[in-house]
């Protein structure tokens, strides 16, 4: 099983280009979220999906836009990169939230020079 | 809105040592509790987790116990071993279905 699929593993970008980090799941799962992990503070919630048409923003959304066409694709779109966007991104999916557990991707490493 | 505080790190140990990461939430409602460990390089996964007030999660010798009097979950394990190191995020999941996670605390163990 692939589970959540994070794609490029690592990137660099100049100030000002822009880029879509890929995130695909193959679980069928309705939930799926966008993180960003800067050293020392954790996770923070760029924007969720609980559904295919369906997204809202998170904790810290400005400079990103998502889609969600599919229930398995949610890229996450950064125009116009700023260094303030150098950061590890998490793509993470569940079923129906509530209880249910949280699957990561392995994260895609930014950095914006 | 709802919270997780976390203790800071690093938390530095031996193997063998006893582990406790304390974590204490701010929540309406009763929300389930988790436990996610993140190793070098990797994403977060889960080591456990707790639904409602008592339950007590466990995993690979790691254990919580979802206290709602003091709205705390803290991290336990006996004795660690080196391959424990990583980072240690204690997470909530409440009726809105939007995780709310801690800073993480990061755990060393030496040989």
């Amino acid at each position: 099983n692939a589970g959540v699929t994070q794609t490029p593993k690592f990137r660099i970008l100049k100030i000002g280009q822009s880029m879509t980090l890929q995130c695909t799941q193959d679980m069928n799962h309705n939930y799926m979220y966008w993180y960003r992990q800067d050293p020392g503070m954790g996770l923070k919630l760029i924007y969720y999906s609980v559904g295919a048409g369906i997204t809202d923003k998170g904790e810290v959304p400005n400079g990103y836009n998502v889609s969600r066409s599919t229930t398995e694709d949610f890229p996450l779109r950064l125009e116009l990169a700023a260094p303030s966007q150098t950061s590890v991104y998490f793509c993470a999916s569940s079923h129906s939230g509530g209880d249910e557990k949280l699957f990561f991707g392995s994260g895609t490493q930014l950095s914006v020079l | 809105g709802n919270s997780v505080t976390q203790m800071e790190g690093p938390v530095t140990l031996s193997e063998e040592a006893f582990l406790t990461i304390n974590c204490t939430y701010t929540a309406t409602g009763y929300p389930s509790l988790f436990w996610y460990v993140q190793y070098p390089g990797e994403g977060l996964q889960l080591l456990l987790k707790a639904t409602k007030a008592d339950d007590k999660g466990s995993n690979k010798g790691f254990e919580a116990t979802y206290r709602k009097e003091t709205t705390s979950f803290h991290l336990e394990k006996g004795s660690v071993q080196v391959s424990d190191s990583a980072v240690y995020f204690c997470a909530l999941m409440g009726g809105s279905y939007i995780p709310t996670f801690g800073r993480g605390t990061s755990l060393i163990v030496h040989p």
